[in-house]
């Protein structure tokens, strides 16, 4: 039974860059919540897809974007790199609103 | 704006000890309350979940919350040095969509 993965592992980009992070859930999950975590931080969340849809968004502005596909992967998208967008990305996956399962991660550099 | 805090540590105990880790929030109406285990450079790792008052215990790990208090905590007997690791607590308000509410973590290092 796969459980969370993502790609990449880690990436680099340039300020003012574009970025997409993937996310393929856990096996009988339906929802998917993205969260961005600084070094010796807490994980904060970014946004949950159910159904295709935006479910709910945290403090973020617009430059961070996400999909949910029909098989209910998702795509966190990220415009405008700024150098405080470095970061681990994380992606949980959930059955509906039950506990909630983290993949591996993103490390994202931004120079 | 929903608060969680917990003691950054780090926390040091040696191993066979009990570790206790602490959390407060701030969100009354907060209904769902995780602890998840990091190891550096890893990701959070879900161990332990509780949704009512009391005490819930699984294995070496035992939560606690006390929703008068605010207050959840989580004991870890026998402590083993594979342990050692970032504890984040985090909160999740009412039912429908939300997202989880983390604290910064406890650094908890077991010592042999």
């Amino acid at each position: 039974d796969a459980g969370v993965t993502q790609s990449p592992t880690h990436l680099i980009k340039t300020r003012g860059q574009q970025v997409t992070l993937r996310c393929s859930p856990k096996s009988g999950h339906d929802t998917v919540s993205w969260y961005q975590q600084a070094l010796g931080q807490g994980p904060q969340f970014i946004f949950q897809y159910y159904e295709e849809e935006e479910r709910q968004r945290g403090n973020f502005p617009d430059r961070f974007s996400g999909h949910q596909f029909p098989n209910y992967s998702s795509e966190l998208n990220v415009n405008a790199l700024l150098l405080g967008d470095s970061a681990l990305y994380l992606c949980a996956s959930s059955l509906e609103d039950n506990e909630q399962f983290f993949g591996p991660g993103t490390r994202l550099t931004v120079l | 704006q929903k608060e969680v805090e917990q003691n950054s540590g780090p926390l040091s105990v040696p191993e066979g000890a009990i570790a206790s880790l602490n959390c407060t929030y701030s969100d009354r109406v907060s209904q769902s309350f995780f602890w998840y285990r990091q190891y550096s450079g890893k990701s959070p790792e879900l161990i332990m979940s509780i949704y009512s008052n009391g005490d819930k215990e699984d294995g070496r790990f035992t939560a606690q919350l006390n929703k008068a208090s605010q207050y959840v905590s989580l004991l870890i007997r026998d402590s083993q040095p594979s342990d050692s690791a970032t504890y984040l607590c985090a909160v999740k308000s009412g039912g429908g969509a939300d997202g989880l509410t983390f604290g910064k973590g406890t650094h908890l290092i077991i010592q042999p």
